[in-house]
Formats: structure tokens, sequence, C-alpha cells
């Protein structure tokens, strides 16, 4: 089966630290991964994305590369800021399945000044 | 363009009440979807269309039916209410050759 396990939360940083949160995946074939997120009280929104294995996605200044042999798509960020304060979510999809899209449980980032 | 809108935006219900909620989009999406988000669980894949008049169960169909009589609308109905129904209901939308969903904003629904 399809499904996306991510670190647990919280996470709480200061400005300018370096973030990773950890995601991994189980997946029949070739998924692609995203990151999405969501700020308070809104809906979730694409941030980045990978199609195939080796991809490196990029948005905003946060990073993820896909990694087929470790089923792993981390997702980082050299310096974070007050406002990358959100929850994060790893998930993947196939295309041709009624894109179907797998989340796992999300991940809580607040920024500290 | 307003994207994914969902109404209402909070209700509360009390226990065995009906109620439905409506999504719709302006971008002349294929596809449908509407999720639960729930503390610890991540967002639940309930009910999803790929198309006017078709629909498909997701990972927690009970308790609620859905239906897409128009390509731009996709109501999601629950006939009897339960706590356990609580939570943030969020639809979204999306082509058949893209990977990127949009979002609705949410709708908040409690029931007691």
């Amino acid at each position: 089966g399809n499904s996306v396990t991510q670190m647990e939360g919280p996470v709480t940083l200061s400005e300018e630290a370096f973030l990773t949160i950890n995601c991994t995946y189980t997946a029949t074939g070739y998924p692609s991964l995203f990151w999405y997120v969501q700020y308070p009280g809104e809906g979730l929104q694409l941030l980045l994305k990978a199609t195939k294995a080796d991809d490196k996605g990029s948005n905003k200044g946060f990073e993820a590369t896909y990694r087929k042999e470790t089923t792993s798509f981390h997702l980082e960020k050299g310096s974070v800021q007050v406002s990358d304060s959100a929850v994060y979510f790893c998930a993947l999809t196939h295309l041709g399945t009624g894109n179907q899209f797998y989340f796992g449980t999300g991940t809580s980032l607040t920024v500290i000044p | 363009n307003a994207g994914v809108t969902q109404t209402p935006k909070f209700r509360v219900l009390k226990t065995g009440q009906s109620m439905t909620l409506l999504c719709a989009q302006d971008m002349n999406h294929e596809y449908m979807y509407w999720y639960r988000q729930d503390p610890g669980m991540g967002l639940r894949l309930i009910h999803y269309s790929v198309g006017e008049g078709t629909t498909a169960k997701g990972e927690v169909p009970d308790g609620y039916n859905v239906s897409r009589l128009k390509k731009q609308n996709f109501l999601l109905g629950l006939e009897s209410a339960a706590p356990s129904q609580t939570s943030v209901y969020f639809c979204a939308s999306t082509t058949s050759d893209s990977y990127e969903q949009y979002f609705g904003p949410g709708t908040r629904l409690t029931v007691t």
C-alpha cells in the first residue's frame, strides 16, 4: 500500500536556525512526492514537489531531494524565519489513479525571534 | 478568480442532525476531493470524484455521502451526525494531469 511517515512535532527553532523535517514513504511503483504547508487558519498549499528519483524540489528557500534508495524526501531550509511557522505535510501520489494523495500526519513548526 | 471555496466556515450540530457542506471551484478542474483533518492524524480522504456524476470512496467514507451533479460543485453530506465526525473538513481540486491539489479554507464542524 501507500503511506507516508514524517517526524513527530512540534518543532521549535530560533530564527536563522537550520531546519530538517524527516519524511519516509512506502509506495508501489514510482510515486511523485510533495511537501505541502498549512498556515494558521488556512488550507494546504503546495510548497515543492519532485516527480522522479534524484529530483530536487525547491521553493522559498526550502529544498527536498527524492531518494529512492532510502525512500525518503526530507525537507530542509538553511535559515528559518518567523514567517515559516506553519504545519508541514509530506505527501505522495501516483498520477492516473484519481490522483489520490496520501498525506503524513503533519509537523508543526514554530520559529521564535 | 476565487479558486476553491467552502460553505459554511463553521457549524455546530447536535448528534443525529444532518447537514451538507458545499465545495465550489472555478478552475474547471475534473477531480475533486473531500478530506477530514484531525489532530495527530493528518489529512484523510473521505470521498473523491474524477468527473461530473462520478464519485468514489476514500480511506474513511463511513457516515458520509457525496454528490457531483455539476463539474464545479462537490457536496459532502452527513445524514446523522456523530461526535466522531467533529473535525475540520477540507475540499480540494485538481486536473487529471496535474500534481498540485488546490485546497479550500476548510469547514470546522463540531458535533455535540
